[in-house]
């Protein structure tokens, strides 16, 4: 079965620093990536999307997202963290193969603080 | 154009009761999906629909039904609510299989 794996429940940065959240997937087909993040009290919102080209993606909010198919993983990385920016990110897999297709499945979630 | 609406925001249930939890998008979409999430365990899958007339179980769909009988609504039922039910409830629609998920602000639910 697919499976989504964030390492990292929380993690801690300064406003202005920059960012990494880790995200490593399994499964044989081909993925379809994506990251969502989640205000507090909100319902969740599309920041970036992999489908195929280009792996190294750009989305809304200064964020990008590399895919990197030897490593099964998808990070998400922002250059300079804004304090508005705190909030839980998942990041979600589907699969074009397979009885799972297009099923969305969803990682354990990052919870991102930021400290002034 | 009002996106995915769900309703109610909030409930709170004793064990045993039955409740819908409703859910309506307005664009069109063909695929809905109701999820949980629970802390720590991301969002879970528990029914989808690709179309009217259409669903299918997700990853945790004990204690719930759907039904499809219109594209715009898919309303989730709880049959018989237990506490372990407790949890925030989100639907989301798409327009196509890998299309972008549009999820609406969620139900917040508490089984005593």
């Amino acid at each position: 079965a697919q499976s989504v794996t964030q390492p990292d429940i929380h993690i801690t940065v300064s406003e202005g620093a920059s960012l990494e959240l880790r995200c490593n997937y399994s499964y044989g087909a081909t993925p379809y990536l994506f990251w969502y993040v989640q205000s507090p009290g909100q319902g969740l919102q599309l920041l970036l999307k992999y489908f195929s080209g280009d792996t190294l993606v750009q989305g809304i909010k200064g964020f990008e997202a590399e895919f990197k198919r030897s490593q099964s993983s998808f990070n998400l990385r922002k250059p300079s963290v804004h304090w508005s920016d705190a909030a839980e990110y998942f990041c979600a897999v589907a699969f074009a193969g397979g009885t799972s297709y297009g099923k969305l499945t969803f990682g354990q979630g990052t919870i991102l603080t930021v400290h002034p | 154009n009002a996106g995915v609406t769900q309703t109610p925001k909030f409930q709170v249930l004793k064990t045993g009761q039955s409740m819908t939890l409703q859910c309506a998008q307005d664009m069109n979409h063909e695929y809905m999906s109701w999820y949980r999430q629970d802390p720590g365990m991301g969002l879970r899958l528990i029914h989808y629909s690709v179309g009217a007339g259409i669903t299918d179980q997700g990853e945790v769909p004990n204690g719930y039904n759907v039904s499809r009988s219109t594209t715009e609504d898919f309303p989730l039922r709880l049959l018989s609510a237990a506490p372990s039910q407790t949890s925030v409830y989100f639907c989301a629609s798409r327009g196509s299989s890998f299309g972008t998920q549009y999820f609406g602000p969620g139900t917040r639910l508490l089984v005593l």
